[in-house]
């Protein structure tokens, strides 16, 4: 297991279409979670699922956002109708769920431009 | 959320030890205090994380303070792959699991040669 990895790792779309990145997780790692990364901020939480079920969902992420992970596996993360503020690193993560605290572990991101 | 305040940048000469501070005054008794770093086009990468006791792994050591209403990074000898972007965050224990991750600005640590 190589990791979280994510895909794309650049797009670039015209505003007003519609785009959908992946995200596979470690695979023994339950929980998956996506943040949002604007230039020279911190990572900012958008969800986040406990196998295949979507636990919590920040303000963040209005009804153009769309995210599922069908099996408990990897997760798609869909924006509908793509505005400029929308551009971003989308990072992906995953854990264990653990009484104990577990590291989070981080793919590389999907950086979205809007044009 | 409990927050976390972080010095904006801090610099540091290479091969000598490097202590990044943090301070979480309204942290509850079971918030974990993570810590995560990233470069420059990457997402973030988990340095260590603790509870309550001092934690050391191969990449850092993590000392809490008594009251843990703060705690303090340390690389025991920066190398220039250690500037990046320095993140803590508590981590809400809810019931026994972890619950997301809120971050801040971090602080930026600057490496010299």
């Amino acid at each position: 297991d190589t990791g979280v990895s994510q895909d794309p790792r650049h797009k670039i779309t015209k505003r007003g279409q519609n785009v959908t990145f992946r995200c596979d997780p470690i695979s023994e790692h339950n929980r998956l979670y996506w943040y949002r990364q604007t230039l020279g901020q911190g990572p900012e939480f958008l969800t986040y699922f406990q196998n295949e079920a979507q636990l919590e969902k920040s303000r963040l992420l209005s009804d153009r956002f769309s995210a599922e992970r069908p099996k408990g596996s990897f997760s798609t993360l869909e924006i509908q109708r793509t505005e400029q503020g929308d551009s971003a690193m989308y990072l992906c993560a995953s854990s264990l769920v653990h009484s104990g605290g577990y590291g989070y572990t981080f793919g590389s991101g999907t950086r979205l431009t809007v044009v | 959320d409990a927050k976390t305040t972080q010095p904006n940048s801090m610099e540091s000469n290479e091969e000598e030890p490097v202590h990044l501070p943090c301070n979480h005054s309204t942290i509850s008794g079971t918030d974990y205090i993570h810590w995560y770093r990233q470069l420059p086009s990457q997402g973030p990468e988990y340095v260590i994380h603790g509870l309550t006791s001092n934690v050391n792994n191969r990449m850092a050591s993590l000392a809490i303070a008594e009251d843990r209403k703060s705690s303090t990074l340390i690389l025991h000898r920066a190398t220039l792959r250690d500037a990046a972007v320095y993140y803590c965050i508590l981590a809400m224990n809810y019931g026994g699991s972890q619950g997301n991750l809120i971050f801040g600005k971090g602080t930026k640590l600057s490496v010299k040669p």
